[in-house]
């Protein structure tokens, strides 16, 4: 059972414009959130992160949002850079436990 | 720093022979150590993770083992490998419980033929 989801496998964006990566999850003891991003034949690297005591986290080009009532997470990249093509996963964490769930990941890819 | 090694980089083998893959952390005591896999059009599954020597939580059913023989290594073991065993197989550390970002290995590609 897939406790977090990525519902658009791929997305493609003009470079300069926003874009918008969603995340949807199911478990209600998910507390810690974060995106991911991965290029081909490598290991994922960390983006950045939100803690549910929050709604909002920016880094840089880079900001995440947190719905809890509607238990939706999106990330916000602006602008998008053709550097920034790369599929992305969100995870989340229990507030009890170690473990971090991923989502099936979404391929963005930015058109210069 | 730390660092992460895994390997080995890619791997072919056939249905039914054993399988060893080696990651180990450099540069911190006591981390958390997972082990992923993601498969074709699949996200990054967690299999298995510990949070010290010779502790071992699995997450799903499968053909799959792990053992943590050492604070800073973790390997991942088949007896018998399946078809759908193949997949990218990616070990990962935290520092502790959440709240903190995890830190990935290079992965290995395991084809199962």
């Amino acid at each position: 059972d897939q406790q977090v989801k990525q519902n658009s496998p791929s997305l493609s964006v003009q470079e300069g414009r926003i874009s918008i990566l969603n995340c949807d999850y199911t478990n209600s003891m998910f507390d810690y959130f974060l995106w991911y991003k991965k290029y081909p034949a490598e290991g994922p690297t960390f983006l950045i992160s939100i803690s549910s005591i929050k709604d909002k986290n920016e880094d840089g080009r880079f900001t995440v949002f947190l719905n809890k009532s509607a238990k939706h997470l999106s990330l916000h990249i602006v602008p998008s850079q053709p550097g920034d093509s790369a599929v992305y996963f969100c995870a989340a964490s229990p507030n009890t436990g170690n473990q971090f769930y991923f989502g099936t990941g979404t391929s963005l890819t930015v058109i210069p | 720093s730390q660092t992460i090694h895994q390997w080995p980089a890619t791997l072919v083998q056939p249905v039914g022979s054993p399988l060893s893959l080696e990651c180990t952390v450099e540069g911190t005591s006591n981390p958390n150590l997972y082990w992923y896999r993601q498969a074709a059009g699949r996200g990054l599954q967690l299999l298995f993770y510990s949070v010290g020597i010779g502790q071992i939580s699995s997450e799903v059913p499968q053909n799959l083992s792990a053992s943590r023989p050492q604070d800073r290594q973790f390997i991942l073991s088949s007896k018998k490998l399946l078809l759908s065993d193949s997949g990218f197989y990616l070990c990962a550390w935290s520092v502790g419980p959440a709240e903190g970002e995890q830190y990935f290995g290079p992965g290995t590609r395991l084809t199962v033929t």
